[in-house]
């Protein structure tokens, strides 16, 4: 079963960088993933796809502090240089044939 | 630009039937699959359903098969979800999300709320 698994929450101080985390389940370590921001009270915003090499496309406007990578079954979103703006939920979603998944998201508080 | 205006959220009753709608624009609608995404009052991203971009492939969370139907009209460039047999636990935002590529989700609606009343 195609599950993401992300922790609940995080946390780090104003300029410095976090570094979440979005995990597949055994037997789909070479799956594609997205990363999503949700901003307190606010709609979801696409940041960006990352695949199994760490190849990442980011979506329209979004900062170079945001940024990917991949090790194994292990999917990264690296923020930098952190701003207040960032605290928001942090989604990681991906594919299958009929069915998309999302991770239970990581709550990010900048300090 | 891409725009997605969801609309048909509101109150209804449990037991009753319901129907969102999402209005896109700004890109060729019948040539990028289309998905329902919904968010419970403080809970994460769930996935409900999508249709494939040529129309002809429509998909749903299993927990909510048989409730739901996922159309649209090529002509209004508009994606629609039927509920029906609505619970409480069908309270949430429904976001409508154009897939890239493939399945990612590249652009997001605003939402609409559907509240389901006991």
């Amino acid at each position: 079963q195609l599950v993401l698994t992300q922790s609940p929450s995080a946390s780090a101080s104003l300029g410095t960088s976090v570094k979440l985390t979005c995990t597949l389940s055994s037997g789909h370590s070479n799956y594609a993933i997205a990363w999503h921001q949700q901003q307190p009270e606010k709609g979801p915003r696409y940041l960006m796809k990352l695949t199994s090499d760490g190849t990442h496309s980011k979506g329209d406007g979004i900062p170079d502090r945001f940024s990917g990578s991949s090790s194994g079954a292990e999917r990264y979103l690296t923020i930098s240089s952190l701003q207040s703006e960032d605290e928001a939920d942090y989604y990681c979603q991906t594919w299958g044939t009929g069915t998309r998944v999302f991770g239970g998201g990581t709550k990010l508080t900048v300090l | 630009e891409v725009q997605l205006l969801e609309s048909g959220g509101g109150l209804v009753q449990r037991g009753g039937s319901l129907r969102l709608s999402c209005a896109a624009s700004g890109f060729t609608f019948n040539s990028y699959g289309m998905n329902w995404v919904r968010q419970a009052p403080g809970k994460g991203l769930e996935w409900v359903s999508r249709m494939s971009g040529r129309g002809d492939r429509t998909d749903y969370a299993d927990s909510l098969k048989g409730r739901l139907t996922v159309s649209r009209d090529t002509s209004k460039n508009t994606l629609y979800l039927q509920m029906s047999s609505l619970r409480a636990e069908d309270t949430a935002v429904y976001y409508c999300a154009k897939e890239g590529e493939d399945g990612y989700f590249d652009y997001w609606g605003q939402g609409t709320l559907v509240t389901v009343s006991s």
